[in-house]
């Protein structure tokens, strides 16, 4: 299995440009979220999806969408890119409803200049 | 979920065997000790969790103490690679809907 995967690993957006940070997983999970870390803080969770179809809100949603139309794929969405969004974003996939063990992808280094 | 409570660093020797102290005096009886770790710029991994008796698997071993107000992590033999932010997490086994709560842990560094 490859696990968790994310793309791209490096990205470079003007503010007001849109992009979508792409996470796969082979788990057949059916719990997935997508986190953002900024230096010297803990994760806070942007969306999450506990199946394919069903999406929610997390700590931080604001600037961001999501979809879940498989349950492999869940794709986050900036529609606007602003530099406050600079940050590391992490996907991750977790095989029962309870959410405690999760795994991680590798993560997307952004920066909005 | 319970608070809990990591010395924000400690370093340990390669080959030998790294403990990591947790405090969690206020976790109830339906709560869970998990563990995770993030090595610099990856994503979090998660070690081991456990509710009162010990757990060991092949990352690591669990021990919480009989009142379960606190548990040590043991990496047997630490490698270079171990060198990781190190996090302790308290959760009801039912979860929620909120994330993973990440705290400030304990930076290990594990020294040649």
């Amino acid at each position: 299995n490859a696990g968790v995967t994310q793309t791209p690993k490096f990205q470079v957006l003007k503010t007001g440009q849109s992009m979508t940070l792409q996470c796969a997983q082979d788990m057949n999970h059916e719990y997935m979220s997508w986190y953002r870390q900024d230096p010297g803080m803990g994760l806070r969770l942007i969306h999450y999806s506990v199946g394919a179809g069903i999406t929610d809100q997390g700590e931080v949603p604001n600037g961001y969408n999501v979809s879940r139309s498989t349950t492999e794929d869940f794709p986050l969405r900036l529609l606007s890119a602003a530099p406050s969004q600079t940050s590391v974003y992490f996907c991750a996939s977790s095989p029962d409803r309870a959410r405690n063990e999760q795994y991680f992808g590798p993560g997307t280094r952004l920066t909005v200049t | 979920d319970a608070k809990t409570t990591q010395p924000p660093s400690m370093d340990c020797a390669e080959g030998r065997a790294a403990n990591l102290p947790c405090n969690h005096s206020t976790i109830s009886g339906n709560e869970y000790v998990y563990w995770y770790r993030q090595i610099h710029s990856q994503g979090p991994q998660y070690i081991i969790h456990g509710l009162k008796n010990n757990e060991t698997n092949e990352m690591a071993s669990l021990i919480i103490t009989e009142d379960r107000k606190s548990s040590t992590l043991i990496l047997p033999h630490a490698t270079l690679r171990d060198t990781a932010v190190y996090y302790c997490i308290v959760r009801n086994r039912g979860g929620g809907a909120d994330g993973l709560t990440f705290g400030k842990g304990t930076h290990l560094i594990i020294q040649p």
